[in-house]
Order: C-alpha cells, then structure tokens, then sequence
C-alpha cells in the first residue's frame, strides 16, 4: 500500500515565476492538506481539499491556489514566486477518522 | 486561535539516558495533540496522539506522552534513547470542530540528538 507521494522531490525557479507540485493520497484518503515548512521552521498550513472544493485556509495570499482532482490527487500552485517561497512543500491526506499523514516533501528553491 | 511553543530548540542527550521533550499550547477551544518525528530529508511521521481518553499516551519506537489540561501542556517522553532517534521532532494541535481530520498547527520544533 504506497503512502502518500510527491512530485517532484526538488524543483528550482526563478522570481516572478509559476510553479505546480503535486500530491497523491494514501490510498483510501479523501482529503488533501498541504503545508510549508520554511528552513528551520515547523510547518505552515496552507490549504485542504476535500470533495473537489477548498475547505480551510491558512494566512496565504491568493499567489497560492490548488485543485483536487476526482481521484483525490491534489496540485498546488504558486504565483509570481518571491524567494521567501523558498521552502519544503508538504502534503497531507487523511480520511476520517484517521489522522493526517505526510508526504516526503517537494523542496522548492526560488532564486 | 491556537498556537504552540517548544522552548527548546535543541536537546542533546547521551545514548540510554531518558529525554523529555516540552510542549506547551494556547488554545481558545478545545484541542487534539499530535506529536510528530522529522528524520533528514523526510517527510512527517506520526509518532503518537491524544483525542481523548487516558491522558498518558504511548506511540511507535518507545515514547509517551502525558496530556496535562491545567498546564495545557504534552510532553514528550522516552525512557532510554537510541543514536536513531536523532531526528527533529514537532508538537501540533488540531482543534476540535471539524474533527481529527482539520488543520494541525505545530511548533518550531525540537531537535533531538543523541550523542553516543
């Protein structure tokens, strides 16, 4: 039973710059949770998914969208990237009652 | 709103020795607490949570964890370390409307290293 998956494990961009991640579910998870983990720092909450539609936000700016898919597999994208979006990328999927598991991580560097 | 504190950024212990590891929350409703273990490069792993119940809790590789309500604290504890357990470890709540499944907000972490 494959966990959760990321892609890519590390990206680079520019500023000004888009960027997509994505996120594959454990299998049996319908809700999708991604967080931002800055250097040294624990990790921020940015959205979840669920049924398709954004169900809570975190203090981001709207630079940061996402989309759930059918298959309950989730993409973030990031807008006009300034080099504070340098970070660790973390999805989180869940189905209730279990509790939330992560991913390894997308490691984004803008330069 | 709900925030968590580790005052310790680091905590370094000698091998065998016991490890406690603080945590302490603010929160205007009611919480559910999570502990999670951060190896190198790696994502998250769940070590182990309070829902509700007992409030002493025991998780995977050893540890436990005590709930105190009065304190609105969940410290992490282990009796005897490994060299393997070097790793940064995070607290995080969760309030409770909308059920285990919402946000986490967690604290800045602790690293845990173990010195043989």
């Amino acid at each position: 039973d494959a966990g959760v998956t990321q892609s890519p494990t590390h990206l680079i961009k520019t500023r000004g710059q888009q960027v997509t991640l994505r996120c594959s579910p454990k299998s049996g998870h319908d809700t999708v949770s991604w967080y931002q983990q800055a250097l040294g720092q624990g990790p921020q909450f940015i959205f979840q998914y669920y049924e398709e539609e954004e169900r809570q936000r975190g203090n981001f700016p709207d630079r940061f969208s996402g989309h759930q898919f059918p298959n309950y597999s989730s993409e973030l994208n990031v807008n006009a990237l300034l080099l504070g979006d340098s970070a660790l990328y973390l999805c989180a999927s869940t189905r209730p009652p279990d509790t939330q598991y992560f991913g390894p991580g997308t490691r984004l560097t803008v330069l | 709103a709900q925030s968590v504190t580790q005052l310790d950024s680091q905590v370094p212990v000698f091998e065998e020795a016991p490890v406690e590891l603080r945590c302490n929350y603010s929160s205007s409703v009611s919480v559910y607490l999570f502990w999670y273990v951060q190896y190198p490069n790696q994502g998250l792993q769940l070590l182990l949570k309070y829902l509700s119940g007992s409030t002493l809790v025991k998780g995977i590789n050893g540890f436990e964890a005590e709930f105190n309500k009065s304190q609105t604290s969940f410290h992490l504890r282990k009796p005897s370390v490994h060299i393997s357990d070097t790793a940064e470890y995070f607290c995080a709540v969760s309030p409770h409307y909308g059920g285990a499944t919402n946000k986490l907000i967690f604290g800045t972490g602790t690293l845990l290293a173990v010195q043989p």
